[in-house]
């Protein structure tokens, strides 16, 4: 069966700092995978996608950025960390019928 | 453009009594549609889905959902709620034929009394 992870599960870090999260999936090949980050009370917002080794889309203009060097892994990183880019942030997988699985996700908190 | 509208950001039941949480798309065509639940702190949890066919959905836990094509809705239903069910419902619609992006209501959160 198909299992997604994320880490770290939480992560403190002081503003201008640099930033890495990281997913991994098992259990399935080149997935489409996707990166949203989720504020209170402003639901999910989709950040990256990528539909395979090396192909990022990006929806929103912002501080991040998003790789994926191997078939099953996701990054997303930053150079210098904003106060705004704090959130819970998500990482998912598409399954064979457009539904997206999700991983535990990751509480980011920029001082 | 897709958009889903979840009107109700708060609801509150009794347990034991039943649910429904209202969600409604904007979209030109049959599309996909999806019920995701969070409880704090967790990822979304997959509850259900339609593609096609039958407008009612089963799903897991006890959730049913129905498309209705004329109203554009897509709306979660229990008829019993349990205390565990306190968590945040997200509605989300998918365009077919593309890449596979969903689009999510902004929530709802619910919260059942004893």
């Amino acid at each position: 069966s198909q299992t997604i992870h994320q880490w770290p599960a939480t992560l403190v870090q002081p503003v201008g700092s640099p930033l890495s999260l990281e997913c991994t999936v098992e259990g399935t090949s080149n997935p489409n995978l996707y990166w949203y980050r989720q504020a209170a009370g402003r639901g999910l917002q989709l950040l990256f996608y990528s539909v395979g080794i090396g192909q990022i889309s990006s929806e929103v203009p912002q501080n991040l950025s998003a790789s994926r060097p191997q078939d099953r892994q996701f990054i997303l990183s930053s150079k210098k960390l904003l106060l705004s880019d704090s959130g819970f942030y998500l990482c998912a997988w598409r399954g064979g019928s457009h539904e997206q699985y999700f991983g535990p996700g990751t509480r980011l908190t920029v001082t | 453009a897709q958009s889903v509208t979840q009107p109700d950001i708060h609801i509150t039941v009794s347990e034991g009594a039943s649910l429904e949480l209202r969600c409604n798309y904007s979209y030109g065509a049959t599309p996909y549609l999806f019920w995701y639940v969070q409880s704090p702190g967790q990822g979304l949890q997959l509850l259900l889905k339609y593609f096609s066919g039958d407008t009612l959905v089963q799903g897991i836990k006890g959730f049913e959902a129905e498309f209705k094509r004329s109203q554009s809705s897509f709306n979660l239903r229990k008829p019993s709620v349990h205390w565990s069910d306190a968590a945040e419902y997200f509605c989300a619609v998918g365009a077919r034929g593309s890449q596979g992006n969903l689009i999510f209501g902004k929530g709802t959160k619910l919260s059942v009394k004893p």
